[in-house]
């Protein structure tokens, strides 16, 4: 089976620290996508940042950064200088592939508290 | 480009009611998904349209219903309303074919609040 899990519901952390979000995910897949999506108060959804597959070298987008380990399927994030505004809900996404029905697949996310 | 919109952004309605919900996607994308969030369920998947055409649905019962048009514009009807259909409904675009077809974009949401 092809499956996301997040298995932390809620981090906190102090402004200006560094956080890491867990997620793995399983397949059999060789070549995909991983992302992650980001939920504010607001409730609006964001693509924070996405990883290829194929490609060894970790993505990076400003302060955030993956963890990508594909022999362990583990996918995680580095949030570097946390600031009041990461205060969100965290989402891990893959692709979960069924032939004709593959959709996207998210983890059930992580609550992330930035403390000022 | 313009992102994702939704409309409407609110919407209270009683049981036994239908609602439609309105989702215009990114410009150049042709797939929209629609994702109901509650806090109790977290998010889950409702169906994807592609070019007019379902091409994957969820777990949900026939109430739930959608469309997709020339457009790439979709709708989303529920119709005979249960209290537990309140929820945050979003929507997602995506280019829905090639490498980066799963890489989805956001609406801001349709509360929905059935009482």
């Amino acid at each position: 089976a092809q499956t996301v899990t997040q298995s932390q519901p809620e981090m906190s952390v102090q402004e200006a620290e560094t956080v890491t979000l867990s997620c793995t995910y399983d397949t059999s897949e060789n070549n995909y996508y991983l992302f992650w999506y980001k939920q504010p108060p607001s409730r609006q959804m964001i693509l924070v940042i996405r990883q290829e597959a194929y490609k060894q070298q970790n993505a990076t987008e400003n302060r955030f950064s993956v963890n990508f380990q594909k022999a362990a399927k583990s996918f995680s994030l580095k949030i570097s200088d946390s600031q009041l505004g990461d205060t969100a809900m965290y989402f891990c996404a893959f692709p979960l592939f069924t032939g004709a029905n593959s959709k996207l697949t998210f983890g059930k996310g992580i609550t992330l508290s930035v403390r000022p | 480009k313009a992102g994702v919109t939704q409309t409407p952004r609110y919407l209270i309605k009683t049981r036994g009611q239908q609602v439609t919900l309105s989702c215009s996607p990114i410009s150049g994308h042709r797939s929209v998904s629609w994702y109901q969030q509650t806090p109790g369920q977290g998010l889950q998947f409702l169906f994807e349209y592609f070019s007019e055409t379902q091409r994957n649905k969820g777990n949900f019962p026939g109430r739930f219903s959608g469309r997709q048009f020339s457009n790439s514009r979709s709708e989303m009807n529920v119709s005979t309303l249960e209290l537990g259909d309140s929820a945050l409904y979003l929507c997602a675009s995506s280019l829905g074919q090639g490498v980066r077809s799963y890489e989805q974009y956001f609406g801001p949401g349709t509360r929905l609040t059935v009482t």
